[in-house]
């Protein structure tokens, strides 16, 4: 069965990095796309960005451009989100969503991690 | 981006109740929506996609509908289990989220 399974609870001071994993299991990990969607608390999904398992392109949502970068590693089917420079404002729970379909952008979330709470604090 | 307006933001409804929730995109999307169910501590589920197909294993109860800006999302009988909060969201362009319908019951 498809499983993401999303690294633990992060606290970060103000103009940290973090960096968050999430390791899939039960389809091939290069046949799809994977997502990184937020919460603030209390709030809303906010969707951050996506790559391609399959050839490491990435779109990014714009407000995060330049801080935030998604990678892959594909010998150990592990999707990884950093983002950098934290603020206040990004403490939140962070998921990884897999694409329900095989295509070259972002769509349709049908596996989801089980989200990694990163707060950022003084 | 594409903004998706997403009413009511809150809803109070009976066990048995039909529900529905609209979505309005700012342009058009084709059918390019899909919904999701949220409960609270856990990650989103995908319920219906590219507007009103089921996702498997989802009750019949929840259904998609609509075109271009607007969309319906509707549960034909609330069943206590549909406590949730319900988000819409694009994917024509990079993916937006509706601000989401937190749904109780009465």
């Amino acid at each position: 069965q498809v499983q993401l399974v999303q690294s633990g609870a992060e606290v970060k001071k103000p103009g940290a990095s973090v960096k968050v994993s999430c390791k899939a299991s039960g389809y091939t990990f290069t046949s799809y796309g994977i997502s990184w969607v937020r919460q603030a608390p209390g709030q809303g999904l906010e969707w951050m960005g996506w790559i391609s398992a399959y050839n490491g392109n990435t779109n990014y949502a714009q407000k995060l451009q330049g801080r935030v970068t998604m990678t892959t590693d594909t010998s150990t089917s592990t999707a990884y989100m950093e983002l950098r420079s934290l603020r206040s404002d990004d403490t939140a729970v962070y998921y990884c969503a897999r694409d329900k379909r095989e295509r070259y952008s972002p769509d349709t979330f049908d596996y989801w991690g089980q989200g990694t709470l990163v707060t950022v604090s003084s | 981006d594409i903004q998706m307006t997403q009413s009511p933001s809150s809803l109070s409804a009976s066990v048995g109740d039909r529900v529905t929730i609209t979505c309005q995109a700012s342009q058009d999307i084709s059918n390019y929506l899909n919904w999701y169910q949220q409960k609270p501590g856990k990650a989103p589920k995908l319920l219906i996609y590219d507007a009103s197909n089921l996702e498997t294993g989802v009750p019949s109860r929840f259904s998609g509908s609509g075109s271009g800006t607007d969309f319906t999302f509707t549960i034909s009988s609330l069943q206590p289990e549909d406590i949730a909060t319900y988000y819409c969201q694009q994917y024509d362009n990079l993916p937006t989220f509706g601000q989401g319908t937190k749904l109780e019951i009465k």
